[in-house]
Order: C-alpha cells, then sequence, then structure tokens
C-alpha cells in the first residue's frame, strides 16, 4: 500500500483534458513539495513536474501540477495518444524521511 | 547533458551477494545526492535511499533500512546498490536516479535505464 494515494486509472479523449490526483497527508504533500512522473511500460521513469508546478527542459506546457492542502494536481490538456503510460506522484514524507511515491495511474486515450 | 549508465542485468539464488552500479556523467557526481528505486514486476515505484557521494551522507527507506547497502566512488562517478543477503522478494527492476533531496523536497530528474534482478533457486 502507497504512501500516497493515485486513482488506479483514467482515461479520455485525444484533444481533451485529463486530471490525475495525488492525495497524502500533513507529513508528506502538506508541507513539501510534490513531483510528477511519466513510466512507458518497459521504459524509465521521466520527471514532469518537480516542486509543485515547474517543468524541467523539454517538457511542453500541456503538462500542468498544483498543490492544494495535502492533495497535488497533475493536468493534462491537450491529449495525445502518445501520452498513453503510467503516471506516478512522489514527494518528501518528513515522518519517515524518505522519498515516497503514490500507486500510480494508467492514462489511456481513447 | 546529464546521463545515469547502470550495469547489466543479474540472476542470483536466496542467500546470495550482489552489488549493482550506476555511473553518473554530465554533472558534479560528487555533489549531488544519487539514489536507487525499486519497481517490482507489475507494481509502482518504491524509494530505496540515496547517497552524497561528496560526504558519503546516505539517507534510507525504513521498507530497505538495514537490508541494501548504497555506496559512491567519486573516482569513477558511481554509486553501487549491494545485497549481502538477497530474497527472492529481491526480484524486481532496480533505477537509478539523481535526487534533489533537501527539508522540503525529494524528486529525480535523471534516471536510469534500470537493471533487472531476478533472485530464485
Amino acid at each position: 500500500q502507497s504512501v500516497l494515494t493515485q486513482p488506479p486509472s483514467v482515461s479520455a479523449a485525444p484533444g481533451q483534458r485529463v486530471t490525475i490526483s495525488c492525495s497524502g497527508s500533513n507529513s508528506n504533500i502538506g508541507n513539501n513539495f510534490a513531483s510528477w512522473y511519466r513510466q512507458v511500460p518497459g521504459t524509465a521513469p521521466r520527471l514532469l513536474i518537480y516542486q509543485n508546478d515547474r517543468r524541467p527542459s523539454g517538457i511542453p506546457d500541456r503538462f500542468s501540477g498544483s498543490k492544494s492542502g495535502t492533495s497535488a494536481t497533475l493536468d493534462i490538456t491537450g491529449l495525445q495518444t502518445g501520452d498513453e503510460g503510467d503516471y506516478f506522484c512522489g514527494t518528501w514524507d518528513s515522518s519517515l524521511g524518505a522519498v515516497v511515491f503514490g500507486g500510480g495511474t494508467e492514462l489511456t486515450v481513447l | 547533458e546529464v546521463q545515469m549508465a547502470q550495469s547489466g542485468a543479474e540472476v542470483k539464488k536466496p542467500g546470495e551477494s550482489l552489488t549493482i552500479s550506476c555511473q553518473g556523467s554530465g554533472y558534479s557526481f560528487a555533489q549531488q545526492w544519487i539514489g536507487w528505486a525499486r519497481q517490482m514486476p507489475g507494481r509502482g515505484l518504491e524509494w530505496v535511499g540515496v547517497i552524497y557521494p561528496g560526504d558519503s551522507e546516505t539517507k534510507y527507506s525504513p521498507s530497505f533500512q538495514g537490508h541494501v547497502t548504497i555506496s559512491a566512488d567519486t573516482s569513477i562517478n558511481t554509486a553501487y546498490l549491494q545485497w549481502n543477503t538477497l530474497r527472492a522478494s529481491d526480484t524486481a527492476m532496480y533505477y537509478c536516479a539523481r535526487f534533489f533531496v533537501g527539508e522540503y523536497s525529494g524528486y529525480g530528474d535523471s534516471w536510469g535505464q534500470g537493471t533487472l534482478v531476478t533472485v530464485s533457486s
């Protein structure tokens, strides 16, 4: 069981918008920055968002992150079939003294 | 360009020891955290721990503390993940990454290709 809670799957049509949630507690998301990763099965994770809402170079602005209280959200607009994959949230947990991840959300672009 | 190059797949028996490696390049290896995450078949990511090569400070997830050891050699810009006694449940893909770990933050921005560890009798 993961420390951070994500929906197992989301889906939307090409061109539409999808939102993926990540729920935690005061010891993790509530008092620390959230990050988001995308992983195509069989490949390494790739950082999409760090420090709640910052994008590394090369990540399109269709991907955006936000945080409110003990939850973080990843928004993807203008969905493309190439966006399919597994999306993980992560953060630092001050009680555990460790990085923690969500269980992952599988995105399907119908 | 930051790159993380991991060692190849391993097949071991329960009770054996193992060390896998990750060489970082394109950044100041000694001055940034580098660490490991586990992904069991069909499962999500689990953070194992990190090391700061410059002073060898380590941080471990409570789930892995005592079962693995993370070390680094700054002369060859390489980090290691070591087991003294493997278990079948250690079977997984292990990813290394450059991590940013601070008072309010913990994320990996550059990831290796993964090392598949299979432990089976």
